[in-house]
């Protein structure tokens, strides 16, 4: 079984350039989820989404952050524009639901801004 | 406010030794403990979870002690190999929310 897909692993920009994440969860996994990891540090929960619908963005800074996950399977994360605090790895997870919700992280993307 | 504090920051071990990774949390709402490990340019992957109506679990080598009156709980590596050198992580969760609250993770070194 495929398992979570990201692209692209590693990613160079400018600061106030515009950047995009893209992710393949697990087939037939309803649940998708975006997480910031900084150096160091533990995943942190950007936006949740259940098929099409963001249940939860709280944590997600919505002035330059957006995402979506079209027809309920890919998603992209986009940051525009980037700053240099957002250099970090992007982790891109699914689940299949249920209980207990056991996640399967994709290998991220590492983003660097100059 | 940190939920889940984990410690310690870093370990190293010799081959053949216990590794030990504890996690303390505050809201006793939570009922899910997963435990994550991750390897350099990898994701985190999940080794071990336990819920808490059980004191400990145990698969392979890898064990969970759980502590609900003290709101702890602690990953045991036995037998470890220099193929377990990696980042751990514990995390907590409340079921209905399927938000994992992840510790600031554990880098174990095991030396051959």
């Amino acid at each position: 079984e495929a398992g979570v897909v990201q692209s692209p692993r590693y990613k160079i920009i400018e600061k106030k350039q515009p950047v995009a994440f893209w992710c393949n969860p697990i087939s037939g996994h309803n649940t998708l989820y975006w997480y910031l990891q900084n150096l160091g540090q533990g995943p942190e929960l950007l936006i949740r989404y259940e098929n099409e619908e963001a249940v939860d963005d709280s944590q997600l800074p919505k002035d330059r952050f957006s995402a979506e996950r079209l027809k309920g399977v890919d998603s992209t994360l986009k940051i525009q524009p980037a700053e240099l605090g957002d250099s970090a790895v992007y982790l891109c997870a699914s689940s299949p639901g249920g209980l207990p919700d056991t996640q399967y992280f994709g290998p991220g993307t590492r983003l660097t801004v100059l | 406010q940190q939920q889940v504090k984990q410690s310690p920051q870093s370990l190293i071990v010799q081959k053949g030794g216990i590794s030990i990774i504890n996690c303390a949390y505050e809201n006793t709402a939570f009922d899910y403990f997963p435990w994550y490990q991750q390897f350099p340019g990898k994701g985190p992957a999940l080794l071990i979870a336990i819920r808490p109506d059980v004191s400990e679990k145990k698969e392979g080598r890898f064990t969970i002690s759980f502590n609900k009156s003290a709101k702890q709980f602690s990953l045991h590596i036995m037998d470890s190999q220099p193929g377990d050198s990696a980042t751990y992580f514990c995390a907590v969760a409340r079921g209905g929310t399927y938000k994992y609250i992840f510790g600031t993770g554990t880098r174990l070194k095991v030396l051959a």
